[in-house]
């Protein structure tokens, strides 16, 4: 059990700019979760899938926003045309039944 | 709409029990209490969750009180480690998307 991995850890792109973002959850966990985190806050909740189908997704997530989970394996968050209020930690998490597990998150600064 | 009140830091001499208060006074039957902490540039980490009664785990304990209105989590020897946010949630356990976080409250463990 490697835990979830979050690729890249940190992230510098320059405003209008593409980004996209990687999460591999523990192998057996079914649900797959993003969150985003800024300075101070705790993290809020942007969108969740169960296996690869794509349940929920807050109002938060824009429509610069797009995420996929393909076969329910690892998940992407793409974000387009980025603007500086995107400046923020993406976290992702994985759970089976309870507890979420967390990955470390993806740090991304937009300049 | 936050479902859990905490203070917003409180300090703890290393060696000594941390307690940190939390209150969810609208919690309903079917809601547990789970606490998660996050280390500064990490994701958050599960310490312990409960219904009512009082939990133990290696890292924590968790005592709720009769009527479920509110909860503390004990640390019983704190160490310079345990600076972090911790988060107080309250979720229908096996829910599929019900994770929460407010702002937390910064425990700051000094020497």
């Amino acid at each position: 059990d490697t835990g979830v991995s979050q690729d890249p850890r940190h992230k510098i792109t320059k405003r209008g700019q593409n980004v996209t973002f990687r999460c591999d959850p523990i192998s057996e966990h079914n649900r797959l979760y993003w969150y985003r985190q800024t300075l101070g806050q705790g993290p809020e909740f942007l969108t969740y899938f169960q296996n690869e189908a794509q349940l929920e997704k807050s109002r938060l997530l824009s429509d610069r926003f797009s995420a996929e989970r393909p076969k329910g394996s690892f998940s992407t968050l793409e974000i387009q045309r980025t603007e500086q209020g995107d400046s923020a930690m993406y976290l992702c998490a994985s759970s089976l039944v309870y507890g979420y597990t967390f990955g470390s998150g993806t740090r991304l600064t937009v300049v | 709409d936050a479902k859990t009140t905490q203070p917003t830091s409180m300090d703890c001499a290393e060696g000594r029990a941390a307690n940190l208060p939390c209150n969810h006074s609208t919690i309903s039957g079917n809601e547990y209490v789970y606490w998660y902490r996050q280390i500064h540039s990490q994701g958050p980490q599960y310490i312990i969750h409960g219904l009512k009664n009082n939990e133990t785990n290696e890292m924590a304990s968790l005592i709720i009180t009769e009527d479920r209105k509110s909860s503390t989590l004990i640390l019983p020897h704190a160490t310079l480690r345990d600076t972090a946010v911790y988060y107080c949630i309250v979720r229908v356990a096996n829910n599929n998307n019900d994770m929460r976080f407010g702002a937390g409250t910064r425990l700051t463990v000094k020497p």
